[in-house]
């Protein structure tokens, strides 16, 4: 398994503003993906976070909003922008190992706009 | 986007009793994974499993991966207090991403 550590693991923040979303992993990854929960639902792929390269958005996600970083093998960051109270959820990095294997979470930052 | 479909979407069951959920697909998957999801906390990976028909036990658990590729099943046996959460199937597509289940909220009754 690895180890994620997701930073913070809550905010609460004013809508207009933006929050950026850490997660550091024990050892080199070859995968890592920014997930959405919001409140009652299932898991939501926001995008893959490349290292070396920018980000792979899935449909109804865009960079604007949700900026990625991903400067090594070890570490991603996602930024919410200019955030609504729609984007309250649950934010998840989820880490894989290589192709075809498991997929681990971290505990995950829970966001709240007012 | 994609989701599979899980069910029951729900169950209330009394402690000791026997917990099955299933998890359906109209596309085929290589990688079946079921997830325990606890309030406040990130999913954790229970059951992995990787050919179809491929039947994996984790305690209580038992996973099995069905013949179609399509479909999964989650036993537990003897539930237990601790044992209530979500629970999250989740496949691995040709694309190499994980597509999740809507969820089984399971509670036991003491």
């Amino acid at each position: 398994s690895a180890v994620i550590s997701q930073k913070p693991s809550r905010d609460i923040c004013q809508r207009g503003t933006s929050l950026t979303i850490q997660c550091q992993v024990d050892s080199q990854v070859t995968m890592m993906f920014w997930y959405r929960q919001q409140p009652g639902q299932s898991l939501t792929l926001i995008a893959t976070a490349n290292q070396g390269s920018e980000a792979t958005y899935e449909s109804g996600f865009v960079i604007d909003k949700f900026p990625i970083s991903r400067p090594n093998l070890t570490f991603s960051t996602l930024t919410v922008s200019n955030m609504s109270p729609e984007d309250s959820s649950i934010y998840l990095c989820s880490v894989d190992r290589g192709m075809n294997t498991e997929a681990f979470f971290g505990q995950g930052t829970r966001l709240t706009v007012v | 986007g994609q989701q599979l479909n899980q069910s029951p979407q729900s169950m209330f069951i009394q402690e000791g009793e026997d917990v099955s959920m299933n998890c359906t697909s109209s596309s085929i998957f290589n990688t079946w994974l079921w997830y325990k999801q606890d309030p406040g906390e990130g999913p954790v990976l229970l059951i992995a499993l990787y050919k179809a028909g491929e039947l994996t036990s984790n305690g209580r658990l038992t996973a099995q991966f069905g013949i179609t590729r399509k479909d999964s099943f989650l036993n537990i046996s003897a539930s237990i207090p601790s044992d209530v959460g979500i629970y999250f199937c989740a496949g691995l597509s040709r694309t190499y991403k994980y597509i999740f289940g809507t969820g089984t909220r399971l509670k036991v009754l003491a």
